[in-house]
């Protein structure tokens, strides 16, 4: 699975959207986009996946640019609850484990 | 209802001694699969079972033994046990991975093992 490149930590105050960016400069075309976020002593929960387009749920969007190269997981109104580590993953589709390659990801802290 | 579930929560046990961690879920899912996340926090997939059947061993030692008795089931059974294997181990459920959609993996609270 490629590689994904990501801040180790970022702040946000609550209520206010999130940012959290992702690099993966090696994704190839059949590469899925993930997003897990773990809370503290929590297994990771997942949060969003797209492959080229941008993708919207209850918890999150994924934006993902043009050539794929990045993307960015937009927390729209930060909460509390939303203090978490934060990890961008890549899968091949046609790869047959479904197990993810987990990075360093990005320890989010939520400022009352 | 917990979707998956582990057993036991904490682990504290002496080196050489042989200990077991079970984890059940309750989803229906045909693959299940063992993380391990050391003290560093990073999170390494170790094996994953489909339908009772091993497909992926990454490089883990022998002394690791999973053990799938049903598709709800996927016990870790650790041999000899060392310093070194001290960590918060997770089980995960997701559906049949061997397709071309990528289904999420739903993950139990985790087991830390502490070797002493």
């Amino acid at each position: 699975d490629a590689k994904t490149t990501q801040p180790n930590s970022m702040e946000s105050n609550e209520e206010e959207p999130v940012h959290l960016p992702c690099n993966h400069s090696t994704i190839s075309g059949t590469d899925y986009i993930h997003w897990y976020r773990q809370l503290p002593s929590q297994g990771p929960e997942y949060v969003i996946h797209g492959l080229t387009s941008n993708v919207n749920n209850r918890m999150a969007s994924l934006a993902i640019a043009e050539d794929r190269k990045s993307s960015t997981l937009i927390l729209h109104r930060a909460t509390l609850r939303d203090a978490a580590v934060y990890y961008c993953i890549l899968r091949d589709v046609v790869y047959t484990g479904n197990q993810f390659y987990f990075g360093t990801g990005t320890s989010l802290t939520v400022i009352p | 209802d917990t979707a998956v579930s582990q057993t036991p929560k904490y682990l504290v046990t002496q080196m050489g001694n042989d200990k077991s961690i079970k984890c059940e879920q309750n989803l229906g899912h045909d693959t299940m699969y063992w993380y391990k996340q050391d003290s560093k926090k990073f999170l390494k997939i170790m094996f994953s079972y489909n339908n009772k059947e091993l497909i992926i061993n990454e490089t883990v030692p022998n002394r690791f033994s999973p053990k799938s008795p049903d598709k709800a089931h996927l016990n870790l059974h650790i041999n000899s046990l060392e310093l070194g294997d001290s960590a918060v181990y997770f089980c995960a459920s997701s559906q049949d991975p061997r397709g071309l959609v990528p289904y999420e993996q739903y993950f139990g609270p985790g087991t830390r093992l502490t070797v002493t």
